[in-house]
């Protein structure tokens, strides 16, 4: 079973600062099936990121996804005050057919 | 638009069945592309996925959970259920369901809170 590791656990940044967020694999992951979400308190995550690099629908391009294998970043260019919030990776394997989420990384107003 | 949306008992005693419907609009269950899951969140912590149905019936689950859980659909409701049973106070949740495709959740319902204590 593939564990996914996010670092920082808290990225503690200002507005108009860059985030880079981490997230590495046990094992190799296909970058197709890697995805980036974002929750807010009180909210259901939502879709930022879909194969490792593919923004969804309606996300601002300020938020962009890289890498390959088992390393994995999520970044923010310019942090806006409504991109304060938890972010997670998740992973999906067809063989065997499992969905994996990282632990998150909060990020927060310095 | 799809939408979905949790129905079920907020509160479960220790040992017995956490049983929740996930009711589906703006799309069809039956679809054979389509995924349907169930995740669920401790209170201030992660994500955990908790087990899909697809194909018209097919399920699989977390291996953690697998012993205790049950996914199945209605088609004819346009729903799909989760059922998890011998509960203990580590199973209190949000219990979100969501739809799957191509390896992501594109969709989530907003979540119910299911506390089991006595």
């Amino acid at each position: 079973e593939t564990v996914l590791t996010q670092s920082p656990g808290t990225l503690s940044l200002s507005p108009g600062e860059r985030a880079t967020l981490s997230c590495r694999a046990s094992q190799s992951v296909s970058s197709s099936y890697l995805a980036w979400y974002q929750q807010k308190p009180g909210q259901p995550p939502r879709l930022l990121i879909y194969g490792a690099s593919s923004r969804a629908t309606g996300i601002p391009d300020r938020f962009s996804g890289s890498g390959s294998g088992t390393d994995f970043t999520l970044t923010i260019s310019r942090l806006e005050p409504e991109d304060f919030a938890v972010y997670y990776c998740q992973q999906y394997s067809s063989s065997p057919f499992t969905w994996t989420f990282g632990q998150g990384t909060k990020v927060e107003i310095k | 638009q799809l939408q979905l949306q949790e129905s079920g008992p907020g509160l479960v005693k220790p040992s017995e069945t956490l049983s929740l419907t996930c009711t589906v609009s703006g799309g069809s269950i039956s679809s054979s592309s389509y995924y349907w899951g169930w995740i669920r969140q401790p209170p201030g912590k992660g994500l955990e996925w908790i087990g899909t149905i697809y194909n018209s019936g097919s399920t699989s689950y977390n291996p953690s959970l697998k012993s205790r859980v049950t996914i199945s659909e209605d088609a004819s409701e346009n729903q799909f259920s989760l059922s998890l049973n011998s509960v203990t106070a580590a199973d209190t949740a949000v219990y979100y369901c969501a739809f799957m495709i191509f390896g992501v959740v594109t969709h989530w319902g907003q979540g119910t809170l299911v506390t089991v204590s006595s």
